[in-house]
Parts: structure tokens; C-alpha cells; sequence
């Protein structure tokens, strides 16, 4: 079984300032691990993949990953936020099983002036 | 644009109703995956489908079903529809599974009056 937890419903970050979305999951398997961001009243993008190989991850819009096997943790992170990324972020795991793809609960995050 | 149709992009009924949504995948992919978000239950999977046949089974009603065409589109039907059903669905395709990365079409909103 897994299960994706992200820690914060919502994020408040102010513009420049770093953003720091936490994501743990559990996995009996190595887990394939993904960030999702959703715009208002659009469907879900592809921020960055974790499948294998190098444990830093680097996505669109310069978002970055870690995947941290000792921790089960894959916390996503962009070193200056702007206005743009205000958005909600889902944070999900996989296997390479059929259908076992979980999402969390997702992070609103709101950047301020 | 991710390349996944969805139509349509609102529909509005009436409790006890039924309603079709379609979903058209990326050129190529061969899975096809249904979703429900809403505020209180967040992204919920429904159901997978892999070139034609039903490969997962998520949180999904008895009243809902699904299926996937030989020309690989799908459709996900809803009926005897209660209010709690108004929601986004979303459909995913992806090349071929779990690992895979899944793009979203824009959704279908529904509201069931």
C-alpha cells in the first residue's frame, strides 16, 4: 500500500522569497514520485518527475525536488516565488503497478506582494 | 495544451438524472484514468483504463461506470446523480502505466441541482 501526505492545506510566501512544499509518502516498493500544479479553473500540469538516477530533480518553472529515501520525503522548492506560482500543488507517488497512483491533499499557495 | 479532450467543459442537471462525460487521450497513450475533485474529498481516483480493458478500480460508485473504445476514447457515466456528485471530473491519459506521466484534460464540471 502507499500513501502521500503533504504537510500544509495552505502556504502563504512572499513575492522573491523561497517556497518550500513538504511531501512524505509511504511505499512497500521504490515509489516513481511526482509534482503536480493546478491554475484555477485548468487541470493538472506536470511540474517535475522522480523515477530513477539522480535523487535532485529539475522541473518547469524552476522548481526543484529532492527525493530523500531515508526520510520518504520529496519536498519541492523554488528559490524565489513569484507572482505565477500561486497555485495548488499535489504531490503524488506510483509503483509499477497498474493504477497505484496516489495523489495528496494538495497546498494552496498564495505569494504576496 | 496537454493533448486530452474533455467534453463537455460544464453540464448541469437535475438529482436522479444520468450523464455522459467524454474524454479523448494524448495521441499514442493507451491508459486512460478518470478522477473526482471536490472540496471536501480532494482528488479522488475513480478509474483506470488500459487499451480497452478495466485495469483499476479507485473510489467509485455503483452508479458510476466507464469504458474505453477501440479508438481509445472513453467515457465515464453517471447516474441516478445526487447533489454530492457535483464535482470536476477529470480525465488522464498516459502511454502505459503507474510510472507513467499522466496529463490532464481541462475537466468537466458538473453541478447536479
Amino acid at each position: 500500500a502507499q500513501s502521500v501526505t503533504q504537510l500544509g492545506s495552505h502556504v502563504s510566501v512572499s513575492e522573491g522569497a523561497l517556497v518550500l512544499l513538504r511531501c512524505n509518502y509511504s511505499s512497500s516498493v521504490p515509489p516513481y514520485l511526482f509534482w503536480y500544479v493546478q491554475y484555477p479553473n485548468q487541470g493538472l500540469q506536470l511540474l517535475l518527475k522522480y523515477t530513477t538516477g539522480a535523487t535532485l530533480v529539475k522541473g518547469i518553472n524552476g522548481f526543484e525536488a529532492e527525493f530523500k529515501k531515508s526520510e520518504t520525503s520529496f519536498h519541492l522548492t523554488k528559490p524565489s516565488a513569484h507572482m505565477s506560482d500561486a497555485a495548488e500543488y499535489f504531490c503524488a507517488v506510483a509503483t509499477d503497478s497498474w493504477g497505484k497512483f496516489q495523489f495528496g491533499a494538495g497546498t494552496q499557495v498564495v505569494v504576496t506582494p | 495544451d496537454s493533448g486530452v479532450t474533455q467534453t463537455p467543459k460544464h453540464l448541469i442537471t437535475a438529482t436522479g438524472q444520468r450523464v455522459t462525460l467524454r474524454c479523448s487521450p494524448r495521441s499514442g497513450d493507451l491508459s486512460v484514468y478518470w478522477y473526482q475533485q471536490s472540496l471536501d474529498q480532494g482528488l479522488q481516483f475513480l478509474i483506470q483504463y488500459y487499451n480497452g480493458e478495466e485495469r483499476a478500480k479507485g473510489n467509485i460508485l455503483e452508479r458510476f461506470s466507464a469504458q474505453q473504445f477501440p479508438d481509445l476514447h472513453s467515457e465515464l457515466n453517471l447516474s441516478s446523480l445526487e447533489l454530492g456528485d457535483s464535482a470536476l471530473y477529470f480525465c488522464a491519459s498516459s502511454v502505459r502505466r503507474g510510472q507513467d506521466t499522466q496529463y490532464f484534460g481541462p475537466g468537466t464540471r458538473l453541478t447536479v441541482l
